[in-house]
């Protein structure tokens, strides 16, 4: 069965302070990995599409990387506005099209 | 600006009425989703369509019911034999390929049961 685990639920970060998330995933022939940032009450926001492992991507303060069996999203030097939850998701051919499956999240805070 | 509309943002339901939440895009994409989202859980899939006139069951389907008479609109029903509708709601949108795609998300539609 298809499946993605995040980890930590939830982290706590001064200012500056480097970090990592974590996306364990189990996929039959990955399409797709996806990160998407969500603030509280509002729909998530994308930020990268991984396909193969060793691919990297960066965006401002933020840089995913993926292997074959988990993602990492490294933050560095985060600002108290990277404060938010981090989604990760899932697409491979047994899902269907465009069916993805989801981790629960890690919610990020970033304290001044 | 091109995007999703979600409407209203928060509703609330009496037990065993029905409520139907809009979902409009004028993204120009094929594809529109429905998702649940829950406290501590990820997302899941309610209904999709990839097509007008055409969708299918997700992973959590029972309860709910959805159209797709246009391309721009995918609206969601909230029957009253949901057992617990109690939610978030996100609508999305992507374009149809066999590829990976890119979902674009509405703000959301809070549904609370009282």
């Amino acid at each position: 069965e298809d499946q993605v685990t995040q980890s930590p639920e939830a982290l706590r970060l001064q200012e500056g302070e480097s970090s990592s998330l974590n996306c364990s995933y189990t996929v039959s022939g990955l399409r797709g990995l996806f990160w998407y940032r969500q603030d509280p009450g509002k729909g998530p926001e994308f930020l990268f599409t991984l396909y193969s492992a060793g691919e990297e991507k960066e965006k401002e303060r933020l840089k995913a990387t993926l292997t074959k069996k988990e993602s990492f999203l490294h933050i560095t030097a985060p600002k108290p506005e990277d404060s938010a939850t981090y989604l990760c998701a899932v697409q491979g051919p047994s899902l269907g099209a465009q069916k993805l499956v989801f981790g629960q999240g890690t919610r990020l805070t970033i304290n001044p | 600006d091109g995007g999703i509309t979600q409407s209203p943002k928060y509703l609330f339901r009496k037990e065993g009425q029905n409520v139907t939440l809009s979902c409009e895009q004028n993204l120009n994409h094929d594809a529109m989703y429905w998702y649940r989202q829950d406290p501590g859980q990820g997302l899941r899939l309610i209904y999709y369509s990839q097509i007008v006139n055409d969708f299918q069951k997700g992973d959590i389907a029972e309860g709910y019911s959805v159209s797709r008479e246009k391309k721009e609109s995918f609206p969601l029903t909230v029957t009253s034999a949901q057992k617990n509708p109690t939610a978030f709601y996100l609508c999305a949108s992507s374009m149809r390929s066999s590829g990976a795609n890119v979902l674009t998300f509405g703000a959301g539609s809070r549904l609370t049961v009282l």
